[in-house]
């Protein structure tokens, strides 16, 4: 069993739609939760960063962590054709430093 | 003004060959990674140098050889190259004033094993 587990897709939505995220993870010791986005044949970029549990928000995107369930979210409301793109799960025990990344998830968001 | 970059982007050569990439970061930051990403989009470290010295290296063959010349530079030499070793490798960086850095992303150099 992999450490973080994430669906790969495709989710396919429609423009405007809110689309929700997910990925569960077995190591308690994580700390830090992060989603990326990676659009095709470029490298990550960290849409959204939580320590511990709860809920951020930033725009149109919201990141929940409930660690007794081992599971987080990353909700993005209002998606657009731009917001298409592999989302990337990742999380550390020891912050930044030794990521660890679920397999992704493809969004593709129709106009 | 690109932060991260690295060279060559693309990589086609023979099983068996010796290659590098390189990897250059101008955000003054403190610590580079290699990440490996294979053809399911699954990205994982490799290894990782905090001003120059190696911190993280994860269960990577010895084939594989990072070499951090100074801060702003992390190069990857791969020796006897093998076809599971075609995948994109991006190369990363942060500073570490404790654990609330941002990892920022090369674009990738994607290699091809034939």
């Amino acid at each position: 069993q992999k450490e973080v587990e994430q669906d790969p897709g495709p989710l396919s939505v429609p423009e405007g739609a809110i689309v929700s995220l997910n990925c569960t993870y077995s190591n308690s010791a994580f700390q830090y939760f992060m989603w990326y986005r990676q659009y095709s044949r470029k490298g990550p970029e960290l849409l959204m960063y939580t320590y511990s549990s709860g809920n951020k928000e930033d725009g149109r995107f919201t990141a929940q962590v409930d660690k007794s369930s081992k599971y987080i979210s990353l909700f993005i409301r209002d998606s657009q054709p731009s917001d298409s793109a592999t989302y990337l799960c990742a999380m550390s025990a020891l912050g930044f430093q030794k990521l660890v990344f679920g397999t992704g998830t493809r969004l593709l968001v129709s106009p | 003004d690109t932060a991260v970059s690295q060279t060559p982007k693309y990589l086609v050569t023979q099983m068996g060959n010796d290659k590098s990439i390189k990897c250059e970061q101008n955000l003054g930051h403190d610590t580079m990674y290699w990440y490996k990403q294979d053809s399911k989009k699954f990205l994982k470290i490799m290894f990782s140098y905090n001003n120059k010295e190696l911190i993280i290296n994860e269960t990577v063959p010895n084939r594989f050889s990072p070499k951090s010349p100074d801060k702003a530079h992390l190069n990857l030499h791969i020796n006897s190259l093998e076809l599971g070793d075609s995948a994109v490798y991006f190369c990363a960086s942060s500073r570490t004033s404790g654990n609330q850095e941002t990892q920022y992303f090369g674009p990738g150099t994607r290699l091809l094993v034939l």
